[in-house]
C-alpha cells in the first residue's frame, strides 16, 4: 500500500499562510486529493487531482505537487479553518489516506 | 442539493453484525459509485471498498474482505453495508461517500455524516 506521510499539527497566525506538506511513498502522479474535517463533522472535499479546487471551495485554498511531493495552501487562514486537513491518494488500490494534519490558531 | 443520508449508530455484540445505511438524494443514484470509509483514532481513515450504484458490482480494499459486503437497493437509492463477525477492532465510524472520477483520479465528493459502530460485551 502507498502510505502518506504528514506532520502531526501546525500552528499559524491568523491571516498568515498555512503551508501542509504530504509525501507518497511511491510516485502517485496527479492523483492526490486534499479534504477538511472540522471536529464532529464528515471530510469535505476541497481539492482534487493535486491542485484542482472543487466546486464552492473559496480560492485562498490551494494545492500543487506531483509525484512523491505535495503541498496544500491555505492563504490567508481564518479562524474557521481550524480542522484536521487529510491528503489521499487513487493512483494505487488501495487508495489511501494521510494521518491528517491538525491546524491551529497561534 | 446532493445529499447522502447515514441511518443511525449502532451497538453491537461481538461476534454479531450490523448493517449501516447510507441513502443518497440531490442527483442520479446510478451514475456514482458509493464507496465506504472507516475512521478511528488510531488507525484514521481507511478505504473499505466501492460498490458500483448501477451493476452491484463490488471492490474491496484487501483487509475488509470478509469483514464488509456492499449491497445496493436502487429502487429506494441506498446503499448497505454490512459488518460481520464484530470485534472491537471494528468500533469506529463509518462513512458513506460518492465516488467521483476525473481526469486525475477517484475521490470522495459528498461524504455521509457517519454512523458510529460501537462493538461491546
Amino acid at each position: 500500500d502507498i502510505v502518506l506521510t504528514q506532520s502531526p499539527a501546525l500552528a499559524v497566525s491568523l491571516g498568515q499562510r498555512a503551508t501542509i506538506s504530504c509525501r507518497a511513498s511511491e510516485s502517485v502522479r496527479s492523483s492526490m486529493h486534499w479534504y477538511q474535517q472540522k471536529s464532529g463533522q464528515q471530510p469535505k472535499l476541497l481539492i482534487y487531482g493535486a491542485s484542482n479546487l472543487a466546486s464552492g471551495v473559496p480560492a485562498r485554498f490551494s494545492g500543487s505537487g506531483s509525484g512523491t511531493d505535495f503541498t496544500f495552501t491555505i492563504d490567508p487562514v481564518e479562524a474557521d479553518d481550524i480542522a484536521t486537513y487529510y491528503c489521499q491518494q487513487s493512483r494505487n488500490d488501495p487508495l489511501t489516506f494521510g494521518s491528517g494534519t491538525k491546524l491551529e490558531i497561534k | 442539493q446532493v445529499q447522502l443520508q447515514q441511518s443511525g449508530a449502532e451497538l453491537a455484540k461481538p461476534g454479531s453484525s450490523v448493517k449501516i445505511s447510507c441513502k443518497a438524494s440531490g442527483y442520479t443514484f446510478t451514475s456514482y459509485y458509493i464507496s465506504w470509509i472507516k475512521q478511528t483514532t488510531g488507525q484514521g481513515l481507511e478505504y473499505i471498498g466501492y460498490i458500483n450504484t448501477g451493476s452491484g458490482g463490488t471492490n474491496y480494499n484487501e483487509k475488509f474482505k470478509g469483514k464488509a459486503t456492499l449491497t445496493v437497493d436502487k429502487s429506494s437509492s441506498t446503499a448497505f453495508m454490512q459488518l460481520s463477525s464484530l470485534t472491537p477492532d471494528d468500533s469506529a465510524v463509518y462513512y458513506c461517500a460518492r465516488w467521483r472520477y476525473r481526469g486525475a483520479g477517484y475521490y470522495f465528493d459528498y461524504w455521509g455524516q457517519g454512523v458510529m459502530v460501537t462493538v461491546s460485551s
